[in-house]
Parts: C-alpha cells; structure tokens; sequence
C-alpha cells in the first residue's frame, strides 16, 4: 500500500535555528515528490517538488529538500528558520496515474 | 487568493442526512481532486475528475460521489451521512496537460456530522 510516513508530529525551534523534517514514502516504482506547507488561516500550498534529475531541489523562502532513493526518504531542510515559517509541512508524492498520498504533518513552531 | 474557490466554508448536518459540496478549480486547470482531511491527520484521496469522468478513486465507500460539469467545476456528493464523516474535505485543482502538476488547494469546506 502506498503510504507516506512523517517522523515528527510537532517541532519547536527557536529563530535562526536549523529545521530538518523527516519523510520517507512507500511505493514500489517511480514517484513525484512534494512538500506542502499550510500557513495559519491559509490553505494548503505548493513548498518545493522533485520529479528527475538532480535530487537535491530548492523551493521557495530558503528551503530545500533532499531525495535519497536508496532510503525512499525525501526530507526537508532549512539552515536558519524564521518565526514566519511556524506551519504546518505536509510531504506527498504521487505517481503519474495522479492519485497523490500525503504524511499527517508536522507542525512547526518556530519560537521569536 | 487561493484560486481554487470552495463552498460552503463550514456545514453541520445530521447523521443520515446528504451533503453536497461544490468547489471552482483555479483558472486554466481542468482536472480536480477531492481529499477528507481529519483532525490530526493528512489529506486523504477521495477521487479524481477529469473530463467529466472519475479517473481515479480511493478507499471510499459509494456514498462519496462526484460529478464534474464542462466548465470544469466539481460538486461532492455524500449520501447518509455517518459521524465519521465529520471532516475537512478539500478541493485540488491541477492541469494535466503539464506533466506531474502540483496541487493547488482550496480553503476546504467544514463538515460537522451531529
């Protein structure tokens, strides 16, 4: 069964620290990968994404996210998190028959 | 401005009773995607519309229906409705004509099953 497993439910940083969220995925053949953020009061939007080629991707406001086949893992990174990045981080992946499957989360708080 | 447009924003209905929800994907995108989100809990994938047709279902049961109209606009339709079902349900709109096309989500429609 395809699955996505997040290793932390809550992460509180403080500012200026550095932020790595775990995912590892559960599929058997060839995925596209996603991480998705949630704002507080805002929906769901698009993080970063990987679907070929050079397996170390960077999104939008300084993250980056790392896909390690061998580890079906895609995790998620920062080196200095801001009190605006306090969130939600939903990681997902899909496959090209559409259907995409998503972690439960983890929230970050990120303390001023 | 999420572009995705759903309605309505929050709904409480009673147990056995039919819900419709309805949802505009953003502009330009033709397939839409429907995910029940519980508290705690990621999204999770009810069907796929494209083309007026289901493409693609997940693990619910029959009383989840949908229906996509030319105009690319999506309605999900639950019949005898259980507390269970109490839920965020999404709307993603995407484009299949780009390969491997994000999700772009809506606010969600709150539903409350007493």
């Amino acid at each position: 069964a395809q699955s996505v497993s997040q290793h932390n439910h809550h992460v509180i940083l403080s500012e200026a620290a550095s932020l790595e969220l775990g995912c590892n995925y559960s599929y058997g053949g060839t995925v596209n990968l996603f991480w998705y953020v949630q704002y507080p009061g805002q929906h769901l939007q698009l993080l970063l994404k990987y679907f070929s080629g050079d397996p170390l991707v960077k999104g939008i406001k300084g993250f980056e996210a790392e896909f390690i086949k061998s580890k079906f893992s895609f995790n998620l990174r920062k080196p200095s998190v801001q009190w605006s990045d306090t969130a939600e981080y939903f990681c997902a992946f899909n496959t090209n028959a559409g259907k995409s499957t998503f972690g439960d989360g983890t929230t970050l708080t990120v303390k001023p | 401005d999420a572009g995705v447009t759903q309605s309505p924003t929050h709904l409480i209905k009673t147990r056995g009773q039919q819900v419709t929800l309805r949802c505009s994907p953003k502009s330009g995108h033709d397939t839409v995607s429907w995910y029940q989100q519980a508290l705690g809990q990621g999204p999770q994938f009810i069907f796929q519309y494209y083309e007026e047709e289901e493409r693609q279902r997940g693990n619910f049961p029959d009383r989840f229906s949908g229906h996509q109209f030319p105009n690319y606009s999506s309605e999900l339709n639950v019949n005898a409705l259980l507390l269970g079902d109490s839920a965020l349900y999404l709307c993603a709109s995407s484009y299949t004509g780009t390969a491997n096309s994000p999700l772009h989500f809506g606010n969600g429609t709150r539903l409350t099953v007493t």
